[in-house]
């Protein structure tokens, strides 16, 4: 099993510049999470999909992020225009179901946002 | 209010003994998860051990044990015959099947140093 692949797994870039984060998850899983991890806010779930659909997107925390899951093999998180607040570790995460199966995390996205 | 608390933002415990990391949660849904994950200084999220708020049994894997207290609300984690290469960041996680959608709770995690 390939496990969840994301890509890429550094980005820099500089403030006001359009972010991609991609991710895909594990075949035949079919939820998605998205989550974001820093040191002053710990691990915080952003937003989740279950069937590519948006289940719950209260933690993204505003306009500028948005996430898509066009198919069940692909999901992007944007942020634009980025900020500096923004640099973190961004992991996605797939399960089968939304209950008692276990997460897998990617291995991350670092987002360093200057 | 917390929904998952993980008290000890740090623990030592010499190599081959036992080491207690300790989990309390929030929550008025009878339908529930716990779950422990450990990430290590590489950064990758590993998942551990599952419990369901209504096993009987308290779930083990391994050298990981899970000491389930459900009228406490706590969900400690237990591992066995420490290793070095158990030093790492745990986190304790809740999901709530009925409310919140599913969604997943994470606490602030404890880092374990395993000391030879």
């Amino acid at each position: 099993d390939a496990g969840v692949i994301q890509s890429p797994r550094h980005e820099v870039t500089e403030m006001g510049q359009e972010v991609t984060l991609r991710c895909k998850p594990i075949s035949g899983h079919n939820s998605l999470f998205w989550y974001r991890q820093t040191m002053m806010r710990g691990l915080e779930l952003l937003i989740y999909f279950n069937n590519n659909v948006p289940i719950d997107d209260s933690g993204m925390p505003e306009d500028r992020f948005s996430a898509k899951m066009p198919n069940a093999s692909f999901s992007t998180l944007k942020i634009q225009p980025s900020e500096p607040r923004d640099s973190a570790v961004y992991f996605c995460a797939s399960s089968l179901g939304t209950k008692d199966n276990e997460q897998f995390f990617g291995p991350g996205t670092r987002l360093t946002v200057l | 209010a917390q929904k998952i608390t993980q008290t000890q933002p740090g623990m030592f415990v010499q190599e081959k003994e036992a080491v207690t990391l300790d989990c309390t949660y929030d929550t008025s849904d009878p339908s529930y998860g716990l779950f422990w994950y450990k990430q290590p200084s590489s950064g990758e999220m590993i998942f551990l051990i599952y419990q369901g708020s209504y096993d009987q049994q308290n779930a083990t894997e391994g050298r990981y044990s899970l000491n389930f207290q459900k009228a406490r609300k706590s969900a400690n984690l237990v591992i066995s015959a420490s290793q070095l290469g158990d030093s790492a960041m745990y986190f304790c996680a809740m999901r709530e099947f009925n409310t919140n959608a599913g969604k997943s709770t994470f606490g602030d995690g404890t880092t374990l140093t395993v000391k030879p």
